[in-house]
C-alpha cells in the first residue's frame, strides 16, 4: 500500500541555519503531496502542497519540490527562525471512488531551532 | 469563520467509560475524518464520511462508532473505552470532489485509566 517515510528527528538548528527534512514515498498512481506543520498545542496547518510531478509548493519561506524519479518530496528552509519550532507531517494523498481523499501521513519530524 | 471545532479539548475517562467526541465545521465541506495521533506514528485515520448520510472505516476502527449528524457536524463515539484508545483526537474536513486539501481542528486529549 502507500506509505510516507520521513527522517526521524529532533532536528535541533540555530537561527538563521539552513534546514532540510527528507521526505520519501511509495504510491501507486499520482498522488498529491503535502507538507503540514503542528506547532505545540494545536492542530495541524497546511503548509504547502504540491499535485503533479516537477511542482513546488511554497510558503512562509519554505519550499518543497514533488521529485516523481527519487519519489521525495523534501521540505526545505533558507534560514529558518526560533517561532519554526514546530512538527512537521509529510503526507500523500490517495484518491478514493467516493470522491474523498485519505491522508497517507508520514511520522512528523520534530525541529527546534535555538536563538 | 471557526473552522473545524472540537469538543472537549480534553478528557480523563476510566476503562469501560463511554463518551463522545464533537465535532463541527461552518466551511461548507462535504467530506469530514476522524483520526488519532500517537507518539512516533504520525496520524492514522479512524473514520470518515465521503458526504452527509455517508460514513465508512479508515486504518483504525476497532472501538469506535462514528455519525454524520448533519452536513456540519461529525461525532466520534468510544462505547467502552480501553487505555489503549489513550491518544489525541483529532477531526478534519475537507471539501471533497477533487478537492483534497484537509483542514483540522484542534485536537481532544483523551486519557483512559
Amino acid at each position: 500500500g502507500n506509505s510516507v517515510t520521513q527522517m526521524e528527528g529532533p532536528v535541533t538548528l540555530s537561527e538563521e541555519a539552513f534546514l532540510t527534512i527528507n521526505c520519501t514515498y511509495t504510491a501507486t498512481g499520482y498522488p498529491s503531496l503535502f507538507w503540514y506543520v503542528q506547532y505545540p498545542g494545536e492542530g495541524l496547518q497546511l503548509l504547502l502542497k504540491a499535485t503533479k510531478a516537477d511542482d513546488k509548493g511554497s510558503n512562509k519561506g519554505f519550499e518543497a519540490t514533488y521529485r516523481k524519479e527519487t519519489t521525495s518530496f523534501h521540505l526545505e528552509k533558507g534560514s529558518v527562525q526560533v517561532s519554526d519550532s514546530a512538527v512537521y507531517f509529510c503526507a500523500l494523498s490517495e484518491g478514493w471512488m467516493d470522491s474523498s481523499y485519505k491522508l497517507i501521513f508520514g511520522s512528523g519530524t520534530r525541529l527546534l531551532v535555538r536563538p | 469563520n471557526a473552522g473545524v471545532t472540537q469538543t472537549p479539548k480534553f478528557q480523563v475517562l476510566k476503562t469501560g467509560q463511554s463518551m463522545t467526541l464533537q465535532c463541527a465545521q461552518d466551511m461548507n465541506h462535504n467530506s469530514m475524518y476522524w483520526y488519532r495521533q500517537d507518539p512516533g506514528m504520525g496520524l492514522r485515520l479512524i473514520y470518515y464520511s465521503a458526504s452527509e448520510g455517508t460514513t465508512d472505516k479508515g486504518e483504525v476502527p476497532n472501538g469506535y462508532n462514528v455519525s454524520r449528524l448533519n452536513k456540519r457536524e461529525f461525532s466520534l463515539r468510544l462505547e467502552s473505552a480501553a487505555p489503549s484508545q489513550t491518544s489525541v483526537y483529532f477531526c478534519a474536513s475537507s471539501r471533497g470532489q477533487g478537492y483534497n486539501e484537509q483542514f483540522f481542528g484542534p485536537g481532544t486529549r483523551l486519557t483512559v485509566l
